[in-house]
């Protein structure tokens, strides 16, 4: 049963820093993995979305590595400000060809002005 | 364009009522989704629509959950004889066909079942 947990629970940084959110499954069978933020009271947003035959995805300051083997995948954010505070989730597909996600645990980003 | 729309945004109801929660996905997706999140559990799957073809029901936690897509569109989960263990933030999402695909997020339905 494929399992997702997300490392830190919480996070709290001072604006401008560089930071690392870390997402990791037990099945390395999957077809890709997102990273989603959710802000409080809202539904999530998509981030970026890695294929299983990538390795890394950027958009903007964000940018997602995806390591299959070891079943861990990263969302780098680089020089944070006070808006990229939200919750940030990752999800993989719930098992085979499917869309179905299975999420992980998320981490609550505080970006300290 | 309109994003996925749910409604309500908050409901409050005792327990043993029955509720009904709509979802309007994005125009042309043909998949839909229902999600659940709570406080205990994160956030849980509950049930797929793909087109005309069987609902994915797998993630249902019990009978009392059901979800209808009429006209390939609007999508309704009704909850009957709701239980306190059934409060929680109900989300719906659409996306275009594939696994690939992004999936869009309304804003959620808070249950709250006192």
């Amino acid at each position: 049963k494929q399992e997702v947990t997300q490392i830190p629970a919480a996070l709290s940084v001072p604006e401008g820093e560089n930071l690392v959110l870390n997402c990791s499954f037990t099945d390395s069978a999957i077809y890709n993995l997102q990273w989603f933020r959710q802000d409080p009271g809202k539904g999530l947003t998509s981030l970026l979305l890695i294929q299983s035959s990538q390795r890394e995805q950027t958009s903007g300051r964000l940018n997602a590595s995806l390591d299959k083997s070891s079943g861990r995948s990263t969302l780098y954010i680089a020089a944070s400000q006070p808006g990229d505070s939200a919750t940030y989730l990752c999800a993989v597909p719930r098992g085979g060809a499917t869309n179905k996600l299975i999420f992980g645990t998320g981490t609550l980003l505080a970006v300290q002005p | 364009g309109a994003g996925v729309s749910q409604s309500p945004s908050n409901k409050v109801t005792e327990k043993g009522k029955d509720v009904e929660l709509r979802c309007d996905p994005i125009s042309g997706h043909t998949a839909l989704y229902w999600y659940r999140q709570s406080l205990g559990q994160g956030l849980e799957f509950l049930i797929y629509f793909q087109g005309n073809s069987a609902p994915d029901k797998s993630g249902l936690p019990s009978d009392r959950f059901s979800a209808e897509r009429t006209g390939g569109s609007v999508s309704t989960l009704t909850i009957q004889r709701t239980q306190q263990e059934d409060s929680a933030v109900y989300l719906c999402a659409s996306s275009l066909a594939g696994i690939q695909e992004t999936q869009y997020f309304g804003p959620g339905t808070r249950l709250l079942v006192l």
